[in-house]
């Protein structure tokens, strides 16, 4: 198996909804990524977790809360968001953090927020 | 990570080779080059890297200057489905995991 997969495909949200992304990978890949693309610009890196643990946060506003329950699984929680917030979510997964490793990208969710 | 330059597009008949060209002339000697690309309304998707040495998959092949300042990506014989935005990157040794992808190339393979 060598997909990413990701749940819902399409999300629309009021500003005051609580809603979660969720990501799921079962390559072994120890490490995963959450990334927001808007609307013809390239992918932005959010979040890293490497071994469960957040290791990198790219200074995302706390209305972004990710989640790592185990190696296989990422979530990303959302609340109170912005219509500016709309975007593709894009998540990845990666042998490890390591260099050369290849991140495998899911098909993404595109979320509105209205 | 060092910056890097591609043209913003590029046109390329079908079955015939689409060469697309990177300038990243402040890579360092630890710094990897990667080529992911995004088909409209996908992931995007790693094509190939390297270091140094020439390197060549069952995609496509990467050449990469003798004094690493460029790279050039080459799909030998290109279908419409290679139509999308192909990204260079170059990733610093130790800042583990971040791609920070710039404006890319987009690629329209026609008939």
């Amino acid at each position: 198996d060598t997909e990413v997969t990701q749940t819902p495909k399409h999300l629309v949200m009021g500003m005051t909804n609580k809603k979660s992304l969720k990501c799921e990978q079962h390559m072994g890949h120890r490490a995963m990524y959450w990334y927001k693309q808007k609307a013809k610009k390239p992918p932005e890196l959010m979040f890293v977790y490497s071994y469960e643990k957040l290791s990198i946060n790219e200074s995302v506003p706390s209305r972004f809360s990710p989640e790592c329950p185990n190696s296989s699984l990422l979530n990303l929680h959302l609340h109170a968001l912005q219509p500016e917030d709309s975007a593709l979510y894009l998540c990845a997964s990666s042998r490890s953090g390591g260099l050369t490793n290849e991140q495998f990208f899911g098909p993404g969710t595109r979320l509105t927020v209205l | 990570d060092a910056k890097t330059t591609q043209p913003p597009s590029m046109d390329c008949a079908e079955g015939r080779a689409a060469n697309l060209p990177c300038n990243h002339s402040t890579i360092s000697g630890n710094e990897y080059v990667y080529w992911y690309r995004q088909i409209h309304s996908q992931g995007p998707q790693y094509i190939i890297h390297g270091l140094k040495n020439n390197e060549t998959n069952e995609m496509a092949s990467l050449i990469i200057t003798e004094d690493r300042k460029s790279s050039t990506l080459i799909l030998p014989h290109a279908t419409l489905r290679d139509t999308a935005v192909y990204y260079c990157i170059v990733r610093v040794a130790g800042t583990a995991s971040k791609l920070t992808f710039g404006t890319g190339t987009r690629l329209q393979v026609t008939l």
